[in-house]
């Protein structure tokens, strides 16, 4: 597609269940990032893929969020046993090379999660 | 390591004046920086980006930078406030290659008519 494209855009969870968040990057980005964005703050960072690898999670903030881009294109974000502090906007962003310097980061719409 | 920081959580103008947000960076090594403003409920959207060309860098509706190394500072203008001119804005350094943009924690341009 023509932009990075996140899915649900609203999701509303009750605490302790389990969510997944899904981002589908530029297509030919091989790079692909998650922020949490909390209200009122600018995005965190939480964890960066290259392709299939995820090169770095510091910043997930707990063993109950997981991420994984399989097959180097659509990634998902779950989260495990919500609660409300995990209430947020999620956002994804992608970025690539384009005639061999790389491209600044393009950003979704982002999924804002509400944990009641 | 690199590091961000926008000196103003708020920053209110009239309009018709000009606005200046603040943004000073730290990073080891030179550092790719860019500009992003987010619209209630919407996404981010790239404003500008400076990336070792020219450090008077133009962006989209009337906004600009200046990359200044000696101050480490990458401050946005705009000649004349508009209205729709409000919303946060984030200043963002990376390092370039396969980085990770690094957010400040943003500035609030708030436009009184």
């Amino acid at each position: 597609g023509a932009g990075v494209s996140q899915s649900p855009r609203y999701k509303v969870a009750k605490r302790g269940q389990d969510v997944a968040l899904r981002c589908d990057p530029i297509s030919g980005h091989v790079s692909l990032f998650w922020y949490q964005q909390a209200l009122g703050q600018g995005p965190e960072f939480l964890t960066y893929f290259q392709n299939e690898a995820q090169l770095d999670k510091s910043g997930l903030p707990s063993d109950r969020f997981f991420a994984e881009r399989p097959e180097g294109s659509v990634s998902t974000l779950k989260i495990q046993r919500t609660q409300q502090e995990d209430s947020a906007v999620y956002l994804c962003a992608s970025s690539g090379r384009d005639r061999g310097v790389w491209t600044e980061a393009f950003f979704g719409q982002g999924t804002r999660l509400t944990v009641v | 390591a690199q590091s961000v920081t926008q000196l103003d959580s708020h920053v209110s103008v009239s309009e018709g004046t000009p606005v200046l947000l603040r943004c000073n960076y730290s990073s080891s090594y030179s550092p790719s920086l860019f500009w992003y403003v987010q619209h209630p409920n919407k996404g981010l959207q790239l404003l500008l980006k400076y990336t070792s060309a020219a450090t008077l860098v133009k962006g989209i509706n009337g906004f600009e930078a200046e990359f200044k190394k000696s101050e480490t500072s990458f401050h946005l203008t705009k000649p004349s406030a508009h209205m729709s001119d409000a919303a946060e804005y984030f200043c963002v350094v990376s390092l370039g290659g396969s980085y990770i943009p690094t957010f400040g924690r943003g500035t609030s341009l708030i436009v009184h008519p």
